[in-house]
């Protein structure tokens, strides 16, 4: 079956540090892949996503290139700040029949910026 | 905007009690979900709904059950609480197949059981 495999955390960053979360899969045909946050407290919300292969998602200074020769769709961020400290989550959905309403979810990686 | 609505934020049971979840949404999505998140596992989902009148199995249904009770409302039921669902629960609302839209989640429902 789809699964997801991301680096295990927690990340931890001073403030203006370069980020990269990696992300890695395995599917069957070409899925959608996304990126979810989720802040303390509070629900996952999408930060970014890519549908095919060479797409590259962006959001909030952060970006994702969808690489289906490596099977990858790593997370980067250029400068961290402190706010952007949560919980990162790689997923994808298939692509297959008329619609996908499974998306499977990599185990999430903490990531904390400090000052 | 509300958006995703979740009750009860936090809830302690015991052993073989029984509850439901409810949730509530105001974007007028025909797709609704439930997951649990556990530390290490990520989000699996339970049980969704693509849309008003239908329910499927997700990746762990066994102990839940669920009810589409109309477009903006999806529960969780737990007939026989066990000490394994502790967990974290999120409800999320799309407004097509996962593949092309957005999940949006509501902020989690903390249950214990004892």
């Amino acid at each position: 079956g789809d699964s997801v495999t991301q680096m295990e955390g927690p990340v931890t960053l001073s403030e203006e540090a370069f980020l990269t979360i990696n992300c890695t899969y395995t599917a069957t045909g070409y899925p959608s892949l996304f990126w979810y946050v989720q802040y303390p407290g509070e629900g996952l919300q999408l930060l970014l996503k890519a549908t095919k292969a060479d797409d590259k998602g962006s959001n909030k200074g952060f970006e994702a290139t969808y690489r289906k020769e490596t099977t990858s769709f790593h997370l980067e961020k250029g400068s961290v700040q402190v706010s952007d400290s949560a919980v990162y989550f790689c997923a994808l959905s298939d692509n297959s029949g008329a619609g996908s309403y499974q998306l499977t979810f990599g185990k999430g990686t903490k990531l904390s910026v400090i000052p | 905007n509300a958006g995703v609505t979740q009750t009860p934020k936090f809830q302690v049971l015991k052993t073989g009690q029984s509850m439901t979840l409810q949730c509530a949404q105001d974007m007028n999505h025909n797709s609704m979900y439930w997951y649990r998140q556990d530390p290490g596992m990520g989000l699996r989902l339970i049980y969704y709904s693509a849309s008003e009148g239908t329910t499927d199995k997700g990746e762990v249904p066994n102990g839940y059950n669920v009810s589409r009770l109309n477009k903006r409302e999806f529960s969780l039921r737990l007939e026989s609480a066990a000490p394994s669902q502790t967990s974290v629960y999120f409800c999320a609302s799309s407004e097509a197949a996962v593949n092309t839209g957005e999940l949006f989640f509501g902020e989690g429902s903390r249950l214990t059981v004892l």
